[in-house]
């Protein structure tokens, strides 16, 4: 299994301002995820982030808003942009991992709460 | 699209009971991973068990097990025994290929409340 840390744990931040959450990985692996978990509801994949190449954004997210860096293998940064209080929600990135590679390990989460 | 339906947002259970969540999901894929996670209140996700589409044996894991019905897509977990430290939130997930990145579709969330 990976151990994963994330800082910070939580912050509130005014509106327009930029937050950039870290996300630690005990081990190296190739990629790493992040995801947003708005109130009450399920994660959505933000994008994949492979070390040396430019990360991946899924629909609805993009590279202005959600700048990722990767510049080594056991360390991403998510930096959310211009924020509104729509983008209140927990950020947690994640890994593949397990036996075969089949097991996504998450880190514990970063509340973002923008007044 | 693959999706994950989870039609449950909340489920209550008696201690030392057993509780089943249901999901199901939709996929024209022969070969996939489907997950269940455990958020508790923590916010920690936790892998609870895994299950391989090409495998017909249900996986269990100690008190947790899932019935795997690839025809009907259905994959739902039961508990047993249930405890005070089984309440959370489970999420479905799935788990697919695309261009060779692997991506991971989670469905909306059970709450399991777990009665004394």
């Amino acid at each position: 299994s990976a151990v994963i840390s994330q800082k910070p744990s939580r912050d509130i931040c005014q509106r327009g301002t930029s937050l950039t959450i870290q996300c630690q990985v005990d081990s190296q692996v190739t990629m790493m995820f992040w995801y947003r978990q708005q109130p009450g509801q399920s994660l959505t994949l933000i994008a994949t982030a492979n070390q040396g190449s430019e990360a991946t954004y899924e629909s609805g997210f993009v590279i202005d808003k959600f700048p990722i860096s990767r510049p080594n293998l056991t360390f991403s940064t998510l930096t959310v942009s211009n924020m509104s209080p729509e983008d209140s929600s927990i950020y947690l990135c994640s890994v593949e991992g397990g036996t075969n590679f089949d097991e996504q390990f998450f880190g514990p989460g970063t509340r973002l709460t923008v007044l | 699209a693959q999706t994950v339906t989870q039609s449950q947002p909340e489920m209550s259970v008696q201690e030392a009971e057993t509780v089943t969540l249901s999901c199901t999901y939709d996929t024209s894929e022969s070969d996939y991973y489907l997950f269940w996670y455990k958020q508790p209140p923590s916010r920690q996700m936790i892998l609870v068990i895994r299950q391989e589409a090409y495998k017909q044996q249900n996986a269990t894991e100690n008190r947790f097990s899932v019935n795997f019905q690839k025809a009907a897509k259905s994959f739902s977990l039961k508990i047993s025994d249930s405890q005070l430290g089984d309440a959370a939130m489970y999420f479905c997930a799935y788990r697919r290929t695309t261009s060779g990145t692997y991506k991971y579709i989670f469905g909306t969330g059970t709450r399991l409340k777990v009665l004394a």
